[in-house]
């Protein structure tokens, strides 16, 4: 069984707070994605890293997947009230399985 | 709107009812998946079609739990005999043929409580 480890599990931080939040396996993924996830609602699609060592960026949001595959970082520069939610982690093994193993995510709360 | 929609929205029943869900998925996505979401953890893969194949189940899917997809498109989750403990939310996605990345695009959920 996969597991994809994500801390921390709570974040609470000032408007302006640069913040990094991780997550990590012993498995190894083919894929990774990071979603972000309000209340009551679906998860929605934030980046899909694909490549070892990748690096993508998306606004103040930065996404790194380890050279291994087996782990990730978002790093968000300069927070804002609008990132308030949960960001969940999801990783593809491949090899004819299309399910995603999910880790029970980082609920991020920006004060302003 | 042409993401994926999930209907109904939130669904309220007593013990021993039988519910039924749907999908419908982005168009032209051949894949659907089905996730289970408790209270402060992530998603837990369901079930997984390819067109109207169904490919995958996990062990999560027990015998009072039936998913269709007859036609291809949207999809239905059946669930006989509702126990407190099916009480979650019920999440759908949908990906693209040929996506190697398998990136997977959410629906809203449908949000069961059984009584």
């Amino acid at each position: 069984t996969q597991l994809l480890e994500q801390s921390p599990q709570f974040l609470s931080i000032q408007e302006g707070e640069n913040l990094t939040v991780y997550c990590n396996s012993s498995s190894v993924f083919s894929s990774l994605q990071w979603y972000r996830q309000e209340p009551g609602e679906g998860p929605v699609l934030l980046v899909t890293v694909v490549t070892g060592g990748e690096v993508k960026k998306l606004k103040r949001l930065t996404f790194q997947f380890g050279d291994a595959r087996k782990d990730s970082s978002l790093h968000i520069t300069a927070a804002q009230p609008g990132d308030t939610g949960l960001y969940l982690c999801a990783g593809a093994t491949g090899a004819g399985s299309y399910q995603l193993t999910f880790g029970k995510g980082t609920k991020l709360s920006v004060i302003p | 709107d042409t993401g994926v929609s999930q209907d109904p929205r939130h669904k309220i029943t007593k013990r021993g009812q039988n519910v039924t869900f749907r999908c419908d998925p982005i168009s032209e996505h051949n894949r659907l998946y089905w996730y289970r979401q408790t209270l402060g953890q992530g998603p837990e893969f369901l079930t997984y079609f390819q067109n109207e194949a169904q490919l995958e189940k996990s062990r999560l899917l027990s015998d009072r739990f039936s998913a269709e997809r007859p036609k291809g498109s949207f999809s239905t989750l059946e669930i006989q005999r509702t126990e407190q403990g099916d009480s979650a939310m019920y999440l759908c996605a949908s990906s693209p043929w040929g996506g190697a990345q398998e990136t997977q695009y959410f629906g809203p959920g449908t949000r069961l409580l059984v009584l």
